[in-house]
């Protein structure tokens, strides 16, 4: 049972151009959410979270969005750069500063130059 | 650069073996969870540890065991390999004291375990 679905695996945005990547929810005790990047080699790195209290939630070029009734959520990057190819992950927490993330399957995005 | 280390990056094992996979955390990281991420998934939380007790599980069966030490060093344990448990294993780490929420976690770079 998926309880955090990225449905897209892949995604290619040209630079400068915005990406949007997507994640939907099944769970409605979820209240925290969380979007990591990830390198090869490298474990994931923490990227920008969002409160189930907000909406909306931006850091410098990253913004997510949270649609509760929806239960979907999606991060836009823009202007996306070369340097942001990698595969993104959506995580969901039942409580802020809890560990027990449940992670989505993951969209590699890849930016062309 | 995060400062969590595990060892080895890479192991092979045969079914029914047992495995001991390592991670070093941060000075002043007490808390250490695990977390397995099987080919095309996302990670999936094994447990956590906090002062060296397990606090919190997920839905992994009792031979997945973990030991936490003073030093901000810790281990994961499988016993009875399986083929599925052929996977990225990340540790993730973080403070626990004050406001330290999850994104304060910082993942290792993993280690890719292959059950033949």
């Amino acid at each position: 049972d998926q309880q955090v679905k990225q449905n897209s695996p892949s995604l290619s945005v040209q630079e400068g151009r915005i990406s949007i990547l997507n994640c939907d929810y099944t769970n409605s005790m979820f209240d925290y959410f969380l979007w990591y990047k990830k390198y090869p080699a490298e474990g994931p790195t923490f990227l920008i979270s969002i409160s189930s209290i907000k909406d909306k939630n931006e850091d410098g070029r990253f913004t997510v969005f949270l649609n509760k009734s929806a239960k979907h959520l999606s991060l836009h990057i823009v202007p996306s750069q070369p340097g942001d190819s990698a595969v993104y992950f959506c995580a969901a927490s039942a409580a802020f500063g809890n560990e027990k993330l449940t992670f989505g399957t993951g969209t590699r995005l890849t930016i062309i130059p | 650069e995060t400062g969590v280390t595990q060892s080895p990056t890479h192991l092979i094992k045969t079914r029914g073996q047992q495995v001991t996979l390592r991670c070093s955390s941060q000075s002043g990281h007490n808390t250490v969870s695990w977390y397995q991420q099987a080919l095309g998934q996302g990670p999936q939380f094994i447990f956590q540890y906090y002062r060296e007790e397990e606090n919190g599980r997920g839905n992994f069966p009792p031979r997945f065991s973990g030991l936490q030490f003073p030093n901000y060093s810790s281990e994961l344990n499988v016993n009875a390999l399986e083929l599925d448990d052929s996977a990225l294993y990340l540790c993730a780490s973080r403070p626990t004291s004050g406001a330290h929420g999850v994104e304060t976690q910082y993942f290792g770079p993993g280690t890719r375990l292959l059950v033949l």
